[in-house]
Parts: structure tokens; sequence; C-alpha cells
């Protein structure tokens, strides 16, 4: 299986200020024959389903706002909210969907400082 | 639109086997690429990915429970189905399905699942 880390599990953040949490696989998630990053990024708010933020490590869904920037490649991967908002105060997740059985992180938690 | 929706029992006994069902609407199962999966999540713990099935009927499991899990759909392509079979209070957990392309793009509410006896 495909090991996801993620650091820091929790970070006191306020608002205004700009963020980054870690995400690593234990081995590569660039496909060669598309250039293509495997990593999705997920934001899960109390008592909600998890939403997809995020695709191919750096993609951002449809109505996602442009604070929230994905980066990295093959093993390392970076999710930067500019500017943190007060409804940004939720679990990121990352996700890896590479190769069965796609896999988790353990998650970061932003909480307000 | 793209709705997903759980349903389950809510409440069984160790040894059990839990059966679920995921209803969805706005897409169509038999649409080349599309994928359903089920994923848990114990409370305050991350997610674990259980179980999908695409729209040729092919079912991929995760190996750590792929011998209690059963992933199926319906003719219609409008409901999957999950059982777990033996169930214990590891189980235990909010059970989602989301619709499966480049990650998981729509989720269900989630169904929680409690395990006691």
């Amino acid at each position: 299986d495909i090991v996801m880390t993620q650091t820091p599990s929790s970070q006191a953040v306020s608002a205004g200020e700009k963020v980054t949490m870690s995400c690593k696989s234990s081995q590569s998630l660039l496909y060669s024959e598309n250039k293509k990053n495997y990593l999705a990024w997920y934001q899960q708010k109390p008592g909600q389903s998890p939403k997809l933020l995020i695709s191919w490590a750096s993609t951002r869904e449809s109505g996602v706002p442009d604070r929230f920037i994905g980066s990295g490649s093959g093993t390392d991967f970076t999710l930067t909210i500019s500017s943190v908002q007060a409804e940004d105060l939720a679990v990121y997740y990352c996700e890896q969907y590479y190769d069965t059985p796609w896999t988790f992180g353990g998650g970061t938690k932003l909480e307000l400082k | 639109q793209v709705t997903l929706k759980e349903s389950g029992p809510g409440m069984l006994q160790p040894s059990k086997t839990l059966s679920l069902t995921c209803s969805f609407s706005g897409f169509s199962l038999s649409t080349s690429g599309m994928v359903v999966s089920w994923i848990r999540q114990p409370s305050g713990k991350s997610l674990e990915w259980l179980a999908a099935i695409d729209w040729d009927g092919d079912k991929y499991y995760n190996p750590s429970l792929k011998s209690r899990l059963t992933v199926s759909k319906d003719t219609s392509n409008t409901q999957v189905f999950l059982k777990i079979t033996s169930v214990d209070i590891a189980d235990t957990a909010t059970y989602y399905c989301a619709r499966s392309r480049t990650g998981f793009d729509y989720w269900g509410q989630g169904v929680m699942v409690t395990v006691s006896s």
C-alpha cells in the first residue's frame, strides 16, 4: 500500500494568515506516461462529508476559491491557503489515486489561534 | 445534479453482516470511466477506502478487509451495495459512498454504523 503522511497534524492560524501543509507519499504518484500526479486534497468540516478541493495535485475543482493552491510532484506535495478565512477551519486530507488501495493521509486540522 | 445517499441499519451486533446501500442520481454507472466507492471514517479519525465497483462491473477491494467485503450494483446502475461480514466493534464508523473519477468528486452524507452487543 502507498502510505500518505501529512504534517502537521494540527495548526493554529489567524484569519488572513498564509498556511501551508505537507503531504508525503511512500512512493511516487507521478505517472510517467501522462506526467500527472495522482494526488487529491479534501476539506472536511465538522459534521460534513469531505469535499474535493484539488485533483491532479494542483487542479482546483470548480467553485473552489483561488486562495487554495496545490503544488508538488513525485512524493512531496503541499496545500497552501494564501489568506485563511474563518470558513477554512476544517480538517484537510490528501489522498492518492495512483494505485489501489486508494489511501488517505491522517489529516491536518486547522484551528483558530 | 449529482447526489448520493447511503442507507444502513444504524446499529448491529458483533459477528453479524453489515449491509449498506448507496442510491445515486445525476450520473450513470454504465458510463465508461465511472466508479463508485465505499469509504469509512471512525469518529475523530481519518478516512479508509474499502471497495469500489466500476462501469464494467469490475470490483476492487482494500486487501486489509477483502475477505470480508462484497461490493455489487443493481442492474439499473442506480444503486451500489456493500456487505461486510463478521463485524466487530472496530467496524463502528460513518460509511460514505462516493463517485470516483479523479479523486472522489461527489460524496454522500454518510451513514453512521455502530457495532455493539
